[in-house]
């Protein structure tokens, strides 16, 4: 069953370095977004991407954050300089249409990467 | 905006006893509305959806309706089991959607 992939599952960093996170979205899917989750919050929106461009981003996906398709199967996310508060679960998620298409496409989503600041 | 509510957990249960999750919508238009579940260690992994008003979507046992008079999406399952133990989101999405908007998920607990 294909499935999206994300690399690390735990990444530490010291505040103010950077990062990046890596995906590998299933192989026919347009679609790319990342979230996040802060331990015991709920799951927020970053962005989505579509057509090698950022279709939609939230207010948290502010200068410090960026994504990119390198080549035809990751999806990054870097975050240029790291705060504490920057510490969550991001997932990938991919999907093939739209989500909430007439064919009901909907996401699928990584484990997750583990950032933790300090 | 849109917006999820779900109610607040944790739920603790014993094994074989019947399960409601709460969970009521605030959006314009005609959202879909999913369950997603994230077992402890793992990621989140789509548990049921419902694409229209009416529609019941189910899964390993568990179900949820999808009422547009109500705003709402509860999720039932007859008789858990301690496998069953995990977080599960309600969320949303409007047509032509980017993106999902979750509720606060609701912890699970279920003894033997």
């Amino acid at each position: 069953e294909p499935e999206v992939t994300q690399t690390p599952s735990h990444q530490v960093t010291q505040m103010g370095q950077e990062v990046i996170l890596r995906c590998v979205p299933i192989s026919n899917h347009l679609y790319f977004y990342w979230y996040r989750q802060i331990l015991g919050q709920k799951v927020e929106f970053l962005v989505s991407f579509y057509n090698n461009e950022i279709s939609e981003k939230s207010e948290i996906f502010d200068d410090q954050f960026s994504v990119e398709r390198p080549d035809g199967s990751n999806f990054t996310l870097k975050i240029r300089s790291t705060k504490l508060e920057d510490s969550a679960m991001y997932f990938c998620a991919s999907s093939l249409n739209r989500q909430g298409a007439v064919s009901g496409t909907e996401a699928f989503f990584g484990q997750g990467t583990r950032l933790t600041v300090v | 905006g849109n917006s999820v509510t779900q109610m607040e957990g944790p739920v603790t249960l014993s094994e074989e006893a019947f399960l409601t999750i709460n969970c009521t919508y605030t959006a314009t238009g005609y959202p879909s509305l999913f369950w997603y579940v994230q077992y402890p260690g793992e990621g989140l992994q789509l548990l049921l959806k419902a694409t229209k008003a009416d529609d019941k979507g189910s899964n390993k046992g568990f179900e949820a309706t999808y009422r547009k008079e109500t705003t709402s999406f509860h999720l039932e399952k007859g008789s858990v089991q301690v496998s069953d133990s995990a977080v599960y989101f309600c969320a949303l999405g409007n047509t032509g959607f980017q993106k999902l908007v979750f509720g606060t998920g609701t912890r699970l607990l279920v003894s033997p």
